[in-house]
């Protein structure tokens, strides 16, 4: 079975500056996605960015970029010069395109923005 | 257009009693997930359907729990004599075939007394 594991269940960050949120996660599959989602107070997901296992290149979305390494099973999500409406719960997630496509999340980071 | 609604926003309900929650997916969308978010469990897949049948129940925690959908479109997650362990965010999520991204609604939140 899939697992996926956000060792770090708070963070914080300074207006403007630089957060990385950490993910690992296993399997032994080799066609996946890999998923960030933010959950406001809303409960509302949103998805932030993905990542396709099969590309060897990092995503960037905006403000958003993560550092995939697919050997080591890590992907860690950066936000660069953090805004207040960036806090949040932060969920990482795994889907197994070969299995009915449910996502499996992690147990997600709360993270906390300094004015 | 319009994204995935869900319905009751807030439920709370005594213990042993049935509740139904509903979700509305977004049009044109044939596969449609539900979660359940809670405190000691976190984010877990409950059940997935693809048009009208659910190839996947496995996360399904036991059989109180059972869903429907009909016409491809709406869905019904029913929960039967519920319990306080049943307190939960009950999430809903559509997307089209395959291998594409899920929209979320914005949940409903049960509360077992």
């Amino acid at each position: 079975a899939q697992t996926v594991t956000q060792s770090q269940p708070e963070m914080s960050v300074q207006e403007a500056e630089t957060v990385t949120l950490s993910c690992t996660y296993d399997t032994s599959e080799s066609d996946y996605y890999l998923f960030w989602y933010k959950q406001p107070p809303s409960r509302q997901m949103i998805l932030v960015i993905r990542q396709e296992a099969y590309k060897q290149q990092n995503a960037t979305e905006n403000r958003f970029s993560v550092n995939f390494q697919k050997a080591a099973k890590s992907f860690s999500l950066k936000i660069s010069d953090s805004q207040l409406g960036d806090a949040a719960m932060y969920f990482c997630a795994y889907r197994n395109n070969n299995a009915g496509n449910m996502l499996t999340f992690g147990g997600g980071t709360r993270l906390m923005v300094k004015p | 257009g319009a994204g995935v609604s869900q319905s009751p926003s807030n439920k709370v309900t005594e213990k042993g009693k049935d509740v139904e929650l509903r979700c509305d997916p977004i049009s044109g969308h044939t596969a449609l997930y539900w979660y359940r978010q809670s405190l000691g469990q976190g984010l877990e897949f409950l059940i997935y359907f693809q048009g009208n049948s659910a190839p996947d129940k496995s996360g399904l925690p036991s059989d109180r729990f059972s869903a429907e959908r009909t016409g491809g479109s709406v869905s019904t997650l029913t929960i039967q004599r519920t319990q306080q362990e049943d307190s939960a965010v009950y999430l809903c999520a559509s997307s089209f075939r395959g291998p594409y991204e899920q929209y979320f609604g914005p949940g409903t939140r049960l509360t077992v007394t």
